[in-house]
């Protein structure tokens, strides 16, 4: 059985750090693209960056290119999103995703709820 | 990267046929046979349906259905069931900018 569990998120200031975690199991996750999103309370779906299958190559939405990182370690099954300068903006859960060649998500975690708050 | 536009809502009665929009530009979804649907409960994860435009994905009712036209992509539901009642999304691929996918609007759907 395919599972995705993300983990990381709580409650951070403004300005800090903070890097989310997404374990995969039930399927060869080094044959995968992975893909990290968020939604905003009450908004809708926001594709956030996504990773090949050996971690070199990345995409970004626009609206965070430079202050997310996305990588992904296969030896841990587990894919990564450092966000850094925290704004209220970020406040959101954050779903990874498997991924297919042409972005089809297939599979998704239960989220990782992120509140940046003072 | 702007978001795909999608209706905000859209309603039917059990048993009709209702059909959502998604309409981008030649840089996305009418470049690129690449648009994907998703149904999403409230507090829940997203469920795939529809991968590359108009294939179902494993295990999803023929009753979903999807198809594209220049700019647009549309998602039909047949034979409106209360269960189907929840919030739609789709997603393209987008080369406006750099390469990367978008999410439309969001649609929610009410089942009268």
């Amino acid at each position: 059985e395919v599972q995705l569990v993300e983990s990381g998120g709580g409650l951070d200031q403004p300005g800090g750090s903070l890097r989310l975690s997404c374990v995969a199991s039930g399927f060869t996750f080094s044959s995968y693209w992975m893909t990290w999103l968020r939604q905003a309370p009450g908004k809708g779906l926001e594709w956030v960056a996504n990773v090949r299958q050996d971690g070199v190559q990345k995409y970004y939405a626009d609206s965070v290119k430079g202050r997310l990182t996305i990588s992904r370690d296969n030896a841990k099954n587990s894919i990564y999103l450092q966000i850094n300068s925290l704004r209220a903006e970020d406040t959101a859960v954050y779903y990874c995703a498997r991924t297919w060649p042409t972005g089809g998500l297939d599979y998704w975690g239960q989220g990782t709820l992120v509140t940046v708050s003072s | 990267q702007s978001a795909l536009t999608q209706p905000a809502s859209v309603s039917g009665s059990p048993g009709q046929s209702i059909t959502i929009s998604c309409t981008g530009t030649s840089s996305d979804v009418g470049g690129y046979n690449y648009v994907s649907w998703y149904q999403q409960y409230p507090g829940k994860a997203p469920k795939f349906l529809i991968y590359d435009v108009s294939n179902r994905a494993s295990g999803v009712s023929d009753r979903f259905s999807g198809s594209k036209s220049g700019d647009t992509a549309s998602l039909t539901i047949s034979g409106l069931q209360a269960e189907d009642e929840g919030d739609y999304y789709c997603l393209s691929y987008t080369t406006a900018s750099t390469p990367a996918y978008v999410f439309g609007t969001g649609t929610k759907v009410t089942v009268l």
